[in-house]
């Protein structure tokens, strides 16, 4: 089985700063990865996905994540954060083929002050 | 508009009184999962479901049943439930593992 690993549970920044979230899963086999955000009291939304091809994938409002084969991550940047950033982002993984179990990180709470 | 609705939004509810929450999607989307997300665990599967009449176990299906009669609509029941299944729920679809999942608003449930 897979699994996901967000080491950054809490990062404040203050706006114009760059970011980069980390995230690594573990799994033998090819994968599929994502990355939701969910701003304060809302559902999760997709911002970019990766699923093969160029490793580098550009998402919604700005962010890019770069797939990395050999150290099994995923990292979610951004070049200058805004205050409307402020939310919390889940990294997620699920074996490429047909329908795969979907497993998600324990999430990064992301706080921009302006 | 393309969406997955859940119903009811917040729910209090006292121990063992049978509930429902009701989730439909409109994408005609195959996939369909239940999550709850409760605080420093993140997101974790309840119950999926592959097509209509075809639904499997996630990592936390005790004290869950769920059906899947028709492709649009994917009901989580509670039979009797807990205080610990106090938490917020999110029901989603997707066409496909690849494809990403679209998520309802959550249901946020209270069991006294």
């Amino acid at each position: 089985a897979q699994s996901v690993s967000q080491h950054n549970h809490h990062v404040i920044l203050s706006e114009a700063a760059s970011l980069e979230l980390g995230c690594n899963y573990s799994y033998g086999g090819t994968v599929n990865l994502f990355w939701y955000v969910q701003y304060p009291g809302q559902h999760l939304q997709l911002l970019l996905k990766y699923f093969s091809g160029d490793p580098l994938v550009k998402g919604i409002k700005g962010f890019e994540a770069e797939f990395i084969k050999s150290k099994f991550s995923f990292n979610l940047r951004k070049p200058s954060v805004q205050w409307s950033d402020t939310a919390e982002y889940f990294c997620a993984v699920s074996p490429s083929g047909g329908y795969q179990k979907v497993t998600f990180g324990t999430g990064t709470k992301l706080q921009v002050i302006p | 508009e393309a969406q997955v609705t859940q119903n009811p939004r917040y729910l209090i509810t006292v121990t063992g009184k049978k509930l429902t929450v009701t989730c439909s999607q409109n994408m005609n989307h195959e996939y369909m999962s239940w999550y709850r997300q409760d605080p420093g665990l993140g997101l974790r599967q309840i119950y999926y479901s592959m097509n209509v009449e075809v639904t499997d176990k996630g990592d936390v299906p005790e004290g869950y049943k769920v059906s899947r009669k028709e492709k649009r609509n994917f009901p989580l029941i509670l039979e009797s439930p807990s205080p610990n299944q106090t938490s917020l729920y999110f029901c989603a679809s997707s066409l496909g593992s690849a494809g990403g999942y679209t998520f309802g608003s959550g249901t946020r449930l209270t069991v006294v």
